[in-house]
C-alpha cells in the first residue's frame, strides 16, 4: 500500500492565493520529499525535509513536518499559474533505500 | 533532469510482444530506479539498481526484468506484454552513494500502450 496520501486530491485557487497541500504516512521516516510533476512530463523535486526537521522553506515553498502525527504540509505562497500541476509527496523508510509517492494533488492556479 | 533520457518515448504494442524500454544517463549516478505511474495509484516501483549488474525487485515486479550492463543505461523489459501494463514508465537515478537520502531526477517518461 502506500505510504504517503495526500490531501486534497484537487486543489483550484486564483492566481496570488496560497495553496496547501498535506501528506499523510504510515511508518517511521528517514525524510520526506515532495515532486512537481506538469501535464506529459516528469517528476521534478522540489525540497526534502529530514525527520529531525520540523519545517524547511525554499523560495515560496514552505514544508512543515510533524512526526507525531506522521504528517507534512506543503505551502506555495503568492501562487502563480505557472504553479499549476500534480504535486507528489514520497518518503523515504527509517531502514529504506527507496522512495515511496503518494497518489499526488492536482493543484490549478486561475489566472 | 540531470541529463536522464528515455527511449521511446511512445509505444504501441500488441498482447503477448517482448518490449524494452531504455534508460540513459550522463551524471554517473549509481542508483537507478523503474517505475510505472496509473491513475489512481501514483508511482509505483518496478525494480531498482544499486550498481552495475545489481537489481532487485520493487512491489510491482511480476512480468518485469531488467538489466544493467553498463553505469549509463538501465533497460526495463516486459517479456509478454499484456494490457495491465499499459501504462507511463518513468526511469529515475539518485546521485553518489548515500541513495537513501538523496532526492531522485526523473527522466520525461515513456507511454506504453499494450493493445
Amino acid at each position: 500500500s502506500q505510504q504517503g496520501e495526500e490531501d486534497p486530491q484537487a486543489l483550484s485557487i486564483q492566481e496570488g492565493e496560497n495553496a496547501t497541500m498535506n501528506c499523510s504516512y504510515k511508518t517511521s521516516i528517514n525524510n520526506l520529499q515532495w515532486y512537481r510533476q506538469n501535464s506529459g512530463r516528469g517528476l521534478v523535486h522540489l525540497i526534502l525535509i529530514r525527520s529531525n526537521e520540523r519545517e524547511k522553506h525554499s523560495g515560496r515553498l514552505r514544508v512543515t513536518l510533524d512526526t507525531s502525527k506522521k504528517s507534512s504540509s506543503l505551502l506555495i505562497t503568492a501562487s502563480r499559474a505557472a504553479d499549476t500541476a500534480s504535486y507528489f509527496c514520497a518518503t523515504l523508510g527509517a531502514s529504506g533505500s527507496r522512495l515511496t509517492f503518494g497518489e499526488g494533488t492536482q493543484l490549478t492556479v486561475n489566472p | 533532469d540531470a541529463g536522464i533520457t528515455q527511449s521511446p518515448r511512445h509505444k504501441v504494442t500488441e498482447t503477448g510482444t517482448p518490449v524494452t524500454l531504455r534508460c540513459h544517463q550522463t551524471e554517473n549516478h549509481r542508483y537507478m530506479y523503474w517505475y510505472r505511474q496509473d491513475p489512481g495509484h501514483g508511482l509505483r516501483l518496478i525494480h531498482y539498481s544499486y550498481g552495475v549488474k545489481d537489481t532487485d525487485k520493487g512491489e510491482v515486479s511480476d512480468g518485469y526484468s531488467v538489466s544493467r550492463s553498463k553505469t549509463e543505461d538501465f533497460l526495463l523489459t516486459l517479456e509478454s506484454a499484456t494490457s495491465s501494463q499499459t501504462s507511463v514508465y518513468f526511469c529515475a537515478a539518485t546521485p553518489g552513494l548515500a541513495s537513501s537520502t538523496d532526492t531522485q531526477y526523473f527522466g520525461p517518461g515513456t507511454r506504453l500502450t499494450v493493445l
